[in-house]
């Protein structure tokens, strides 16, 4: 059964900063892979998607993969106190209805102070 | 274009209470997906339609936990005699059912609270 942890658990920057969110899985066939925020009281959106090893950006936010290591990475940059929030990474097998597998990690609480 | 509406907000009950959860996914979209996301954990599937037709429910505690999707458009996840461990955000997505790459969509969730 897929595994995902994301590092750290809360992470705090300045505005302006980089931030960078980690995430690990265990299942090293998976091929959809999608980075997604959660406001408080407020549904999850998605940020980026990667479906190959190498960098894949939308806007300020961009996404590593590297399937040999099981590693996926988002970096945000220029983070606002607007992008204060949960971040969840999720991971799928490589199959069919794969987004109905998708294995969501926990979390990471990042907080951007002003 | 609307994205998915699901309602209530907020639902606060005490055990052995009964409740439903609606949602309205994004027009067009024929699969939906009900998770359940407990506090500071990812959500959980628990079922999910393609069309009116339930495509897997294996998540679904069967005893207590019922969805039906009958026109293939709106939805319903009910709760009979919640118990304390089903406190949890219940989360409504839907896609397209076009291919792997296809992106979830997610309501703002009904935050239940069991007392």
């Amino acid at each position: 059964q897929q595994k995902v942890q994301q590092s750290p658990e809360s992470l705090t920057v300045s505005e302006g900063a980089m931030a960078s969110l980690n995430c690990t899985f265990s299942d090293g066939t998976s091929n959809n892979f999608r980075w997604y925020r959660q406001h408080s009281a407020k549904g999850l959106e998605v940020l980026v998607s990667i479906f190959s090893d190498g960098e894949k950006e939308e806007g300020r936010f961009t996404a590593h993969l590297n399937r040999a290591n099981l590693h996926v990475s988002l970096h945000i940059r220029e983070p606002q106190p607007s992008d204060s929030a949960v971040y969840l990474c999720a991971v799928s097998p490589n199959s069919g209805g794969s987004n109905a597998k998708l294995t969501f990690g926990k979390g990471t609480k990042l907080s951007v102070k002003s | 274009e609307a994205g998915v509406t699901q309602s209530p907000r907020y639902a606060v009950l005490q055990e052995g209470q009964a409740v439903s959860f609606w949602c309205d996914p994004i027009s067009g979209h024929d699969t939906l997906y009900w998770y359940q996301q407990p506090r500071d954990q990812g959500p959980q599937l628990l079922v999910y339609f393609r069309d009116e037709a339930v495509i897997d429910n294996s998540q679904l505690p069967s005893d207590r936990f019922s969805a039906v999707r009958p026109k293939g458009t709106n939805s319903t996840l009910k709760i009979q005699s919640a118990k304390q461990g089903d406190t949890a955000t219940y989360l409504c997505a839907s896609s397209d059912w076009g291919g792997f790459q296809d992106t979830l969509y997610f309501g703002a969730g009904t935050r239940l609270s069991v007392l």
